[in-house]
């Protein structure tokens, strides 16, 4: 069964580069079956997809974030990551990686949803 | 702020059944799949419903998915004390911002 990890810094200042990554395992992340996704959720609060990459590294992306937002794969590790630039208080969050099952039928996806998900990792924006 | 609409809460007495509504438009629930996602408290989210009604394997008969137009609907029949928990709908929204979306979020109380 596959199991995803999350790990990187807990405390980011802000105006700097948070960078998280998240290691696969019991499984490849060159399966064609997945994209590999990114979901956080501030204290208290609801749920918010951050972005998903396939293994070739094909991407969507919040377009909420897109313009802070970066996320890569690694196939050679197993991993992928993600990076989110000019960070503040408001991105303080628990960030999620998580299976993502995307299916598209012609240009358009039409079936989304995100099967096994990591445990979370707490990032604060403090300085 | 979500495109997807729940009640903030629901609660039903032990043995009872609740509904948890998700309530959308043509660009997400409308022309989409829509998924259900069930979080205890303090842990991560977990795959409840996907495809409208599918169940994951190990998720018990007594949850169960609905949709019809641009809403759709979470039942839990048989409530337990361990359903107590958050519950989030899901789908892609195929607007110009478009993306994965979550609805704002369900708190299921258990009387």
């Amino acid at each position: 069964q596959l199991q995803l990890q999350e790990s990187g810094p807990g405390l980011v200042k802000p105006s700097e580069t948070l960078s998280l990554t998240c290691t696969v395992s019991g499984g490849s992340i060159s399966s064609s079956s997945y994209y590999w996704g990114w979901i956080r959720q501030p204290p208290g609060k609801g749920l918010e997809w951050i972005g998903s990459i396939y293994y070739s590294g094909s991407t969507y992306y919040n377009p909420s974030l897109k313009s802070r937002v970066t996320i890569s794969v690694d196939t050679s590790k197993n991993q992928f990551s993600l990076k989110l630039s000019s960070v503040t208080a408001a991105d303080t969050a628990v960030y999620y990686c998580a299976i993502h099952l995307i299916t598209i039928f012609g240009v358009v996806i039409i079936r989304s949803y995100f099967d096994y998900w990591g445990q979370g990792t707490l990032v604060t924006v403090s300085s | 702020q979500s495109v997807l609409t729940q009640p903030p809460s629901v609660s039903a007495a032990p043995g009872q059944k609740v509904t948890i509504s998700c309530s959308g438009s043509s660009s997400n629930i409308g022309n989409n799949y829509v998924s259900w996602y069930q979080q205890l408290p303090g842990t991560a989210p977990k795959l409840l419903i996907y495809e409208n009604n599918k169940r994951p394997s190990g998720i018990p008969d007594r949850f169960s998915g609905s949709k019809s137009g641009t809403s759709a609907t979470l039942g839990i029949t048989g409530l337990q004390t361990g359903d107590e928990a958050d519950y989030y709908c899901g789908t892609w929204d195929s607007s110009l911002s478009a993306g994965h979306v979550f609805g704002t979020g369900t708190k299921v109380t258990v009387l």
